[in-house]
């Protein structure tokens, strides 16, 4: 158990649909990163968030979103899902200057 | 533009023997690379690092070494065991902390 939770662990929606995949860190961490992997793919970079401020951005669709709330929790919201958003979102945390530790993901898949 | 690449898709190996799984990397402003192993339903563990100032770092079975100048690293396993049958991820970054560049990924699978 890596201490970073995500939610749901499944999301069946419907192309055109908006949904919210939610992050908690490690206690202590302050920087989430946000990563996707499609089917047999390596893990995409998408954001990156510290303390509350976005930090990094990678190849995030304009139809994606994402923030870190105070209590450092992150959101990361997709709207207007095509069928290939259908991936496995990830979700990372580290301390500064430490190793990323990622959650369970979230498994999404857009009908 | 796939900056990290793992060529082997796949790999086996008998209980017991070495495990090499390979990795090589274009961008030279990447200096701290990373190894992360990931069971199924799970998300990747952070196996092993190794910055660019070093050639080599070993922790217990798994030793990464690498060549900055062949840009290429590897992770050996030794002895491998049924256990360690996984996908195992290699990702490089320009500094510890910043976003990763992941590899496709190598599944090792160890033979009982």
């Amino acid at each position: 158990d890596s201490g970073v939770t995500q939610t749901p662990k499944h999301l069946i929606t419907a192309t055109g649909q908006r949904v919210t995949l939610r992050c908690s860190p490690r206690s202590g961490d302050l920087s989430v990163y946000w990563y996707q992997q499609s089917l047999d793919q390596g893990l995409q970079f998408l954001i990156q968030y510290y303390n509350g401020e976005e930090r990094a951005k990678g190849n995030i669709l304009e139809r994606f979103s994402a923030q870190q709330f105070p209590d450092l929790h992150s959101e990361l919201n997709l709207s207007s899902l095509e069928l290939g958003d259908s991936a496995l979102y990830f979700c990372a945390s580290s301390k500064v200057g430490d190793e990323q530790f990622f959650g369970p993901g979230t498994r999404l898949t857009v009908l | 533009d796939q900056q990290v690449k793992q060529n082997s898709p796949s790999l086996s190996v008998q209980e017991g023997r070495i495990s090499i799984l390979n990795c090589d990397y274009t961008n030279s402003m990447f200096d701290y690379f990373l190894w992360y192993k990931k069971y199924p339903a799970e998300g990747p563990t952070f196996l092993i690092s190794i910055s660019s100032i070093k050639d080599k770092n070993e922790d217990g079975r798994f030793t990464v070494f690498l060549n900055k100048s062949a840009k290429h690293l590897s992770l050996h396993i030794v002895p491998s065991q049924p256990g360690d049958s996984a996908v195992y991820f290699c990702a490089a970054s320009a500094n510890l902390g910043d976003n990763l560049f992941f590899g496709t990924g190598t599944r090792l699978t160890v033979i009982p």
